[in-house]
């Protein structure tokens, strides 16, 4: 079957410092991932998506970065503040609307 | 727009009983999910409906059925609870358009099964 997992389940950072999140992926026949953030408490919220044909793609303060090649999947979180703490859950799409989401890994940010 | 809304919030139920969740959306999207997400994992999908009068099964649909009453409504329901249902439900829509497929969530649904 499918599995997308992460590599870390907690990630510690001190503040002002660059995030790296890292998620594997099993299978490659899937249209796009996406990464979500999810707040205790609260339901995940969509932080950024690539396409499978993609390499890289940036966002506000984030950056995904794809490798097809050994099925790898990162968000690099720049000068990561106190609000980046929660869990980060990668997601594999396949057919549009099939998602597959991994266990997620706790990003701790120290003041 | 409020969005994904879900009810209800907390709900606390004996082993056998029954109940349905509510989850409506206010963005015209096509596509709703159900999910689980148990503690420290990942969400799994339970249902899904690709548009309105469509439903299909997703990871784990043992122990559930779902309704797709129109388009803005998705309905979860639990005909007999077991301890194993005991989790965060949460119900999400989206639309597949040129940036992607983004799913918008609702906050949740805590159930407890003793």
């Amino acid at each position: 079957g499918e599995s997308v997992g992460l590599h870390l389940p907690t990630l510690s950072v001190q503040e002002g410092d660059n995030s790296i999140i890292n998620c594997a992926y099993s299978n490659s026949a899937s249209d796009y991932f996406i990464w979500y953030k999810q707040e205790s408490g609260k339901g995940p919220q969509f932080i950024i998506d690539i396409r499978s044909n993609m390499d890289k793609r940036q966002g506000q303060r984030v950056t995904v970065l794809l490798n097809k090649t050994v099925k790898h999947l990162s968000l690099q979180i720049a000068a990561t503040q106190p609000g980046d703490s929660a869990v980060y859950f990668c997601a594999e799409i396949k057919n549009f609307n099939k998602f597959y989401f991994g266990s997620g890994t706790k990003l701790n940010v120290k003041p | 727009n409020a969005g994904v809304t879900q009810t209800p919030k907390f709900q606390v139920l004996k082993t056998g009983q029954s109940m349905t969740l509510q989850c409506a959306q206010d963005m015209n999207h096509n596509s709703m999910y159900w999910y689980r997400q148990d503690p420290g994992m990942g969400l799994r999908l339970i249902y899904y409906s690709a548009s309105e009068g469509t439903t299909d099964k997703g990871e784990v649909p043992n122990g559930y059925n779902v309704s797709r009453l129109n388009k803005r409504e998705f309905s979860l329901r639990l005909e007999s609870a077991a301890p194993s249902q005991t989790s965060v439900y949460f119900c999400a829509s989206s639309e597949q358009g040129a940036s992607g497929n983004e799913q918008f969530f609702g906050p949740g649904t805590r159930l407890t099964v003793l």
